[in-house]
């Protein structure tokens, strides 16, 4: 069945370093693809998404292009804040008759001053 | 309303008891999600409502655990004899078919 994994966490960055949290995925066909975010005591959001091969989505400076060949959407930012820690969620959701939502585990970001 | 709604946002329960857990999707969106987050973990997959087909009910973990979506549209999480490990925050979503889902703020479930 179509899965989602993610790098494990915590990742632990200083303030205006260059961040990346890996994702890979396996599914049939062409799903789309979602990062989600959830800061400290909020609900998840969509941060952002690309719903086919080689499309880059992008937002609040991060950013993350669907690989079809290598089955990836790493999300990538050229200089994170302390505002930026949070929990990252990797997602898909297939093209097959259920299209179900898959979230992959997580990967905690901190950001040091 | 504009975006998913929960209710309660906070439950607080005996050992032993019911609950009935309700979310209100928004308008016209025909897929419904709930999830499970235990403190400090990632989300566990439920169950899944879209339009009027079955639902995918193979992410509940007991049968003590059990949905309904009404109409197509608001639906609740009923939890039935309540165990100290049922605790975790419960999060609905919807969504347009295969567009990004909206989450609401869950309701938080303490069973003392």
């Amino acid at each position: 069945g179509d899965s989602v994994t993610q790098m494990e966490g915590p990742v632990t960055l200083s303030e205006e370093a260059f961040l990346t949290i890996n994702c890979t995925y396996t599914a049939t066909g062409y799903p789309s693809l979602f990062w989600y975010v959830q800061y400290p005591g909020e609900g998840l959001q969509l941060l952002l998404k690309a719903t086919k091969a080689d499309d880059k989505g992008s937002n609040k400076g991060f950013e993350a292009t669907y690989r079809k060949e290598t089955t990836s959407f790493h999300l990538e930012k050229g200089s994170v804040q302390v505002s930026d820690s949070a929990v990252y969620f990797c997602a898909l959701s297939g093209d097959g008759a259920t299209n179900k939502l898959i979230f992959g585990t997580g990967t905690l970001l901190a950001v040091q001053p | 309303g504009a975006g998913v709604s929960q209710s309660p946002s906070n439950k607080v329960t005996e050992k032993g008891k019911d609950v009935e857990l309700r979310c209100d999707p928004i308008s016209g969106h025909t897929a419904l999600y709930w999830y499970r987050q235990s403190l400090g973990q990632g989300l566990e997959f439920l169950i899944y409502f879209q339009g009027n087909s079955a639902p995918d009910k193979s992410g509940l973990p007991s049968d003590r655990f059990s949905a309904e979506r009404t109409g197509g549209s608001v639906s609740t999480l009923t939890i039935q004899r309540t165990q100290q490990e049922d605790s975790a925050v419960y999060l609905c979503a919807s969504a347009r078919g295969r567009a990004e889902a909206f989450f609401g703020q869950g309701t938080r479930l303490t069973v003392v």
